[in-house]
């Protein structure tokens, strides 16, 4: 039962054009959504995340916007850049207890110079 | 850079062995948290420990425990390995961060059994 969900396993964006990455959930008790990035060879690093009192947060390049009705969160990169190339995870959890992060099976992002 | 270390950054064992993993977390995080990641797949919650005490596990065998210790460091054993346990293993430290919690990775220990 896979509660969190990245449908496209990749997609390739022009350099300086938007890249929307996208997360279904299915658990309405999550409350906390992380994105993550990951290089090869590299542990995946914090990039951002939302809690469900939120509907957008922003920092920089990066907007994650969270529908709740839908169980639906993207992450907008604005503009994209060829170091942005990475598998992006989004991550969520219930905050109460154990901080037990679910992730989807990541998007590979290629941002083409 | 997030502080966190792991090693060895690669392993091979065979069918029926044991491992230990070592993680070296950022200090002052009370917290961390051990993942495994397959080939193609995300990082799945296996345990996390607080304070020295297991406080929450995921869908894994009791032949997955741990250990952690004062000084921020902690370990993953594996018993009796198969070959399904063959995968990239990420231990993570937390800090508490806008109401929620933040998970800082290390680079990883790549796990064959053959």
């Amino acid at each position: 039962d896979q509660q969190v969900k990245q449908n496209s396993p990749s997609l390739s964006v022009q350099e300086g054009r938007i890249s929307i990455l996208n997360c279904d959930y299915t658990n309405s008790m999550f409350d906390y959504f992380l994105w993550y990035k990951k290089y090869p060879a590299e542990g995946p690093t914090f990039l951002i995340s939302i809690s469900s009192i939120k509907d957008k947060n922003e920092d920089g390049r990066f907007t994650v916007f969270l529908n709740k009705s839908a169980k639906h969160l993207s992450l907008h990169i604005v503009p994209s850049q060829p170091g942005d190339s990475a598998v992006y995870f989004c991550a969520a959890s219930v905050l109460t207890g154990t901080y037990k992060y679910i992730f989807g099976t990541g998007t590979r992002l290629k941002v083409l110079a | 850079e997030t502080g966190v270390t792991q090693s060895p950054t690669h392993l091979i064992k065979t069918r029926g062995q044991q491992v230990t993993l070592r993680c070296s977390s950022q200090s002052g995080h009370n917290t961390v948290s051990w993942y495994q990641q397959a080939l193609g797949q995300g990082p799945q919650f296996i345990f996390q420990y607080y304070r020295e005490e297991e406080n929450g596990r995921g869908n894994f065998p009791p032949r997955f425990s741990g250990l952690q210790f004062p000084n921020y460091s902690s370990e993953l054993n594996v018993n009796a390995l198969e070959l399904d346990d063959s995968a990239l293993y990420l231990c993570a430290s937390s800090q508490r961060v806008g109401g929620g919690e933040k998970l800082f990775f290390g680079s990883g220990t790549q796990l064959s059994v053959l």
